[in-house]
Parts: C-alpha cells; structure tokens; sequence
C-alpha cells in the first residue's frame, strides 16, 4: 500500500530534550516537506526536499533540523524542543512534476 | 508572500444541502490545491486546480485565476464531508505552499 508513515503518532517531552520525528514514504517521490499545524493558522511549511541531499526551508525552520540521506526518508529534527513547537506535525511527499501531495498521518508533540 | 482567505470559516449543514466554499488570494497563484481534513486529521488531496473547473463525484471546483478566487462546491452533503476544508497555493516561483485557515464543515444527519 502506498503510503507516508510517521513515529511516534503521539509524543509528550519536555523542553531541551532533543527528539526526532521520522517520516518515510514508499512510492519513490523525489519531494518530501514538513508541516505545522496550529489552531487558527492551518498549515505552514517548516522544510522541504527537492530530493536525496537537497533541503531547503520553508516557512517557519526556526528550531528544527532535517536531513534527506535517502530518497524515502526524511526526520525531523528538534535539537532543543520549546513549548512554542507544540503543534500537530505531518510529512508529506510527491513525485516531482506531480501536484498531489500524499499526507502521512501527523504526529502530535507537547512540549512540557 | 500571498495572503490566503477562506469564507466561511464555519458551516453547519443538515444532510443533503449544497454548499459552496471560497478562497481568495492576494496575488497570483499558482498549484493551487484543495484538502479535506476529516475529524481524525487525515489529511487527503481532493483538487489540484489552478485555473478552470474540474469534479469528482458530488464535490467540483473552480479557480478563476485572473480574479484569484477560487470554490469549492460540495452537493448532497453527507456526515462524511464533515471537517476542515483547506485551499493552499505558491506564488511566483516558490516552492512553499501558504495555506489558508480553512473552513470547518459540519454535517449533521
């Protein structure tokens, strides 16, 4: 089945405690992004990957790190978590030339 | 960027009624794309539409993309269109999507 799969689903840590959310898809897209959700503001893009090696930021980066080591993979990264990064987060991805973004499943981070 | 509205922000529908949904932009768009969000948070592509009209099944859209709108029409609603209902656009050559607020859809039966 294709699919964009995230881990954890659920996450509460505390402030400072690095954490890693990963996000892999298996439908061999060259484009994968993170996004934010919060109340009120629908989704902003927090990085995105044009392909292996290739990230750049989007939206709102502050805070957060990833990497893109391999096509189907691409974590995010939060070195230092903070309250103001408690949000609903989901990865997606696309094939290059294509407009249809498939959604992973979201993970939901509390900051403490 | 370009700014993103979306109107209304909440509607309530008994079953079956149509509805309409709007966003307008502040400036040109581009891979201008609908998304269903559904009461577990799902998100799913319905419309990837910059211009003209398209549809599948009871839901249609349209972007009229030299007056930066564009709508989302939903008819013979069921409790299953129940959700949040997002427009999202790029603009000159970005890559980055700015999304609007949505628009918060409940169906009652």
């Amino acid at each position: 089945e294709a699919q964009v799969t995230q881990n954890p689903r659920y996450l509460i840590t505390v402030t400072g405690k690095k954490l890693t959310v990963t996000c892999s898809q298996n439908m061999n897209h060259e484009y994968m992004s993170w996004y934010r959700q919060d109340p009120g503001l629908g989704l902003r893009q927090i990085y995105y990957s044009m392909n292996v090696e290739v990230t750049d930021k989007g939206d709102v980066p502050e805070g957060y790190k990833v990497s893109r080591k391999e096509k189907r993979n691409f974590p995010l990264i939060l070195e230092s978590p903070s309250p103001n990064q408690t949000s609903l987060y989901f990865c997606a991805s696309r094939r290059t030339g294509s407009n249809e973004q498939f959604f992973g499943p979201g993970t939901r981070l509390t900051v403490l | 960027g370009i700014q993103v509205e979306q109107s209304p922000p909440d509607l309530i529908l008994q079953e079956g009624a149509n509805s309409t949904l709007r966003c307008n932009f502040s400036d040109s768009v581009n891979n201008l794309q609908w998304f269903h969000q559904n009461p577990w948070g799902q998100l799913i592509n319905l419309f990837y539409i910059p211009s003209g009209t398209k549809q599948n099944g009871r839901l249609s859209a349209t972007t009229v993309a030299t007056e930066r709108y564009s709508l989302l029409y939903i008819s013979s609603s069921q409790t299953t269109d129940s959700g949040v209902y997002f427009c999202a656009g790029t603009s000159g050559g970005s890559y980055i999507p700015t999304f609007g607020r949505g628009t918060s859809l409940i169906v009652h039966p």
